[in-house]
């Protein structure tokens, strides 16, 4: 199975901040990488698919970028309903496999 | 409004099964694979299986974690999908989401899926 790996795996930043989650897998996955949010007690939401097209309804601030088996969900300037905890998941091999999650609280 | 909803959660015993059922509305449900996922309170998620449209022939696959005791079928004239899960283990205690899978591609069969649409997702206690 492929692994994920998401860095950090907690965050504390401030609304307004530009901030940065890194998923990192552990083969070839192309361009096969997607970014959920998820609020507490609430299912997660997908914000980001194929690493960097934005789905629908998800505000323009959200941007995800690829570099080989690197890939970065970038938040230009938080905004409080942001807080939530962050996962990355590949779909490029079966099983798909979700990273562990990164959490962003409010500093 | 595109949803999906999922029902029969509950309490069990170890080694008892239950069915997870998934009601969608608001789309095509004969155009989508769907898949479960889940979830152990306070940890992340873990894929639990596909199903695929019947035009791919309606087959699945299943996480090898539960390959063997859940079982994944859909009707797509009701639009609903299930999750029969047997032979339950404590292990199986989680929060099961519903999802429908979108193509990120040319075409998808095994891979290349997001997962566009969620549902609140049920509750499964596995437990004496």
């Amino acid at each position: 199975d492929i692994q994920m790996t998401q860095s950090p795996s907690s965050l504390s930043a401030s609304v307004g901040d530009r901030v940065t989650i890194t998923c990192r897998a552990s083969q070839k996955i192309s361009k096969y990488l997607n970014w959920y949010q998820q609020k507490p007690g609430k299912a997660p939401d997908l914000l980001i698919y194929a690493a960097s097209s934005l789905q629908s309804g998800v505000p323009s601030r959200f941007s995800g970028s690829r570099s080989g088996t690197d890939f970065t969900l970038t938040i230009s300037s938080l905004q409080p309903e942001d807080f939530a905890t962050y996962y990355c998941q590949q779909s490029y091999s079966s099983p798909p496999t979700f990273g562990q999650g990164t959490r962003l609280e409010i500093k | 409004e595109v949803q999906v909803v999922e029902s029969g959660g509950g309490l069990v015993q170890p080694g008892r099964s239950l069915r997870l059922t998934c009601t969608i509305s608001g789309f095509t449900f004969g155009d989508y694979a769907m898949s479960w996922v889940r979830q152990v309170p306070g940890k992340g998620l873990e894929w639990i299986g596909l199903l695929r449209s019947e035009s791919f022939g309606g087959t699945t696959e299943h996480a090898a974690s539960v390959n063997g005791r859940f079982t994944m079928s859909r009707d797509d004239s009701k639009g609903v999908a299930y999750l029969q899960m047997n032979s339950l283990k404590t292990e199986d205690t989680g929060v099961y989401y519903c999802t429908r899978l979108n193509c990120s591609s040319i075409s998808c069969y095994t891979t290349y899926y997001y997962m566009d649409v969620w549902g609140k997702g049920t509750t499964v206690t596995v437990s004496s």
